[in-house]
């Protein structure tokens, strides 16, 4: 079974709405969690890291005031896509590891479309 | 340059046959390898981890070439099931645990 959850799996919303996306470690506790989006057709791409009890490190490029991303508990991570426009639909991933191992697990996705 | 670099495809391929993939990556320092496989629409689930001896798992062999900055995934006797999208990962470790760099993706279909 599913060891990293996400939620929703799907969400149709209108461009100036905020959108907020779970990440739940099932089995295990996260101290760190990964965020990543994806286009059509190309590959995923890191957005930030997620660390429990502190900020999260966004990559080059990634916007911090309209991805928020909030840790406040070993298993759970929320990314809150604000002002949600057009350019911002894609599918949004996130992964999780266990304290032990370097395997990485990921949630099923969230298609985000904004119209 | 890419960090880590896959030729796209698409590999069309009958049932049956064998087909490779390769991949590689820029950063030397980089740790840890991966052949995750992504089907449509859908997030990627590990297939396997690439070790430094070469592994095989069932009909999947893949193969790590430290000097070259070079990974290899090879599928025997291809099955329709098998047709997806293959990501080579790989773990920089350059500061930031866990964080996986990820190619553009090799896509697979197996033809009946």
């Amino acid at each position: 079974g599913a060891v990293v959850s996400q939620h929703p799996s799907w969400v149709i919303c209108k461009s100036g709405t905020s959108v907020k996306i779970e990440c739940r470690s099932l089995d295990f506790q996260a101290t760190t969690m990964f965020w990543y989006r994806q286009f059509p057709k190309q590959s995923l791409m890191l957005m930030a890291t997620s660390n429990e009890g502190s900020k999260a490190t966004y990559e080059q490029g990634v916007e911090k005031d309209k991805f928020l991303i909030n840790h406040a508990s070993l298993t759970l991570s929320t990314l809150t896509v604000t002002s949600a426009h057009p350019e911002d639909s894609s599918f949004y991933i996130c992964s999780a590891h266990p304290p032990i191992g370097n395997i990485q697990y990921f949630g099923a996705g969230t298609r985000l479309s904004v119209l | 340059r890419k960090e880590v670099e896959q030729d796209p495809g698409p590999f069309n391929v009958p049932e049956g046959a064998t087909v490779a993939f390769n991949c590689t990556y820029s950063n030397s320092a980089s740790q840890s390898f991966f052949w995750y496989r992504q089907d449509c629409r859908k997030e990627p689930k590990l297939l396997m981890s690439v070790y430094s001896s070469g592994n095989e798992d069932g009909r999947f062999t893949a193969q790590l070439n430290r000097a070259s900055q070079y990974i290899s995934l090879l599928i025997r006797d291809s099955k329709l099931s098998d047709s997806a999208t293959y990501l080579c990962v790989v773990n920089p470790r350059s500061g930031n645990t866990g964080k996986l760099i990820f190619g553009q993706g090799t896509t697979l279909q197996v033809k009946p």
